[in-house]
């Protein structure tokens, strides 16, 4: 089967760094995603890792270990518009096109 | 309308009921999917059409029954349901149902569901 991991509440500073940390494990990896969503608004998507590495996206980067199973979402420069629940969610490529989904990390940014 | 529309936003039912949810994408795909998000829990995945036919389902009670008239709309038929379903249901589009291809998924922002 497959288990996603994530931490379900984190609190930073305006203008810190914070990561977000997801482990996963499954049978046939084949992609790994990261959403944000804000209360009571849709997922709206941050990033996508299927090798191994950094991906860097303007203030948000995600980095992929695929033999540790270990992903993370590092924020930097927090706004306090970044308060939101990040979604880690993994493809296995033997479920097709279906997305796996962690419960979601609440990060809570204070002035 | 851009994106993926969901109607209505908000909806509060009785358990003897019958209501529809709609879903509308406006991004030419060819998959969409319907999950259910309760709160502190992962998004499930409920249904999954792909060209109008479904693909994927999850384990779900018959009082959830999903159509798709044609690749840009989906609806989600709800009938006697019970308190425990109250949650937040999201539609979502992708280019594609294929494991082979990065097909993100596009997400609406949800119908709110309170059952009594």
């Amino acid at each position: 089967g497959q288990n996603i991991d994530q931490p379900t509440e984190m609190t930073a500073t305006e203008g810190a760094i914070v990561q977000i940390n997801c482990t996963y494990q499954t049978s046939g990896f084949n992609g790994l995603f990261w959403y944000q969503q804000h209360a009571g608004e849709a997922p709206t998507f941050l990033s996508y890792n299927v090798l191994d590495g950094l991906e860097e996206k303007g203030r948000f980067s995600s980095f992929l270990s695929r033999s540790k199973g270990y992903s993370y979402l590092l924020l930097k420069e927090l706004q306090m518009k970044d308060s939101a629940s990040y979604l880690c969610a993994v493809r296995d490529y033997n479920q097709g096109g279906k997305l796996i989904f962690g419960q979601g990390t609440e990060l809570s940014v204070k002035p | 309308e851009t994106g993926v529309t969901q109607t209505p936003r908000h909806l509060v039912m009785g358990m003897t009921n019958k209501k529809s949810l709609k879903c509308e994408q406006h991004l030419g795909h060819n998959a969409m999917y319907w999950y259910k998000q309760s709160a502190k829990k992962p998004l499930e995945l409920m249904f999954v059409y792909s060209l109008e036919e479904r693909v994927e389902n999850n384990s779900v009670p018959s009082r959830f029954s999903p159509e798709c008239p044609n690749s840009s709309h989906l609806f989600l038929h709800l009938h006697t349901l019970q308190p425990e379903d109250s949650a937040l249901y999201l539609c979502a589009s992708s280019q594609d149902w294929d494991r082979d291809s990065y097909n993100e998924q596009f997400f609406g922002p949800g119908t709110r569901l309170t059952v009594l």
